[in-house]
């Protein structure tokens, strides 16, 4: 499969514990972006990565958040102490170089903090 | 900051029956971009509109954008189960950037 594979699909924590995931987007995209998506709501951005550098940030994303993507290739990220309000999915998407930005999501890892 | 509404929230329709949703934004956009989330799924890139007062194509979707770009539109012609979803539109500012924007998305559900 040559999608956009994101790891883990389900991850379950308690409030204060940190929480790291991955995204493999497709190979020859150069695009990545992190969004956040709550039941009933569209995708909400939260960053931008063309290669290994972060372009943009969203003002939702607070110091607790941390996104990374050292080789230009997969992305992580990182939640610190988390809150029962980060409870949510967490989708990332690529896409080529290119006017079209068509972004190509990933199935997203669903985050439950207790 | 940037601001995109769809209506309507929700949509049921009978089989064979059309089906259109709106979106609006509060600035103008480089572009409108829709995706179709089943669900359960994740959302799918359907189709991206750049010139004022284009209008595309697919089978029974059509997609609109308008004048001003700050407003969109997708109709479906005669639904069917398959077009059960929430679709979404997404733009990024006139100004640029890679940053879309999404809609709340309408759903679409199907009455057999």
């Amino acid at each position: 499969d040559t999608g956009v594979s994101q790891n883990p699909r389900h991850k379950i924590t308690k409030r204060g514990q940190n929480v790291t995931f991955r995204c493999d987007p497709i190979s020859e995209h150069n695009r990545l972006y992190w969004y956040r998506q709550t039941l009933g709501q569209g995708p909400e951005f939260l960053t931008y990565f063309q290669n290994e550098a972060q372009l943009e940030k969203s003002r939702l994303l607070s110091d607790r958040f941390s996104a990374e993507r050292p080789k230009g290739s997969f992305s992580t990220l990182e939640i610190q102490r988390t809150e029962q309000g980060d409870s949510a999915m967490y989708l990332c998407a690529s896409s080529p170089q290119g006017f079209r930005n068509e972004q190509f999501f990933g199935p997203g890892t669903r985050l439950t903090v207790l | 900051g940037q601001q995109v509404m769809q209506i309507p929230q929700y949509q049921h329709v009978q089989e064979g029956e059309d089906f259109t949703t709106y979106c609006n934004s509060s600035t103008t956009l480089s572009n409108i971009q829709w995706y179709k989330q089943r669900p359960g799924g994740h959302p799918v890139f359907l189709i991206q509109l750049v010139k004022s007062g284009e209008v595309k194509k697919q089978k029974r979707l059509t997609f609109q954008f308008g004048e001003a770009k700050k407003n969109s539109s997708l109709h479906i012609t005669a639904t069917q189960n398959t077009d059960v979803g929430t679709y979404f539109c997404a733009g990024p500012p006139i100004r640029g950037g890679n940053m879309l924007t999404f809609g709340g998305g309408t759903r679409l559900m199907v009455k057999p």
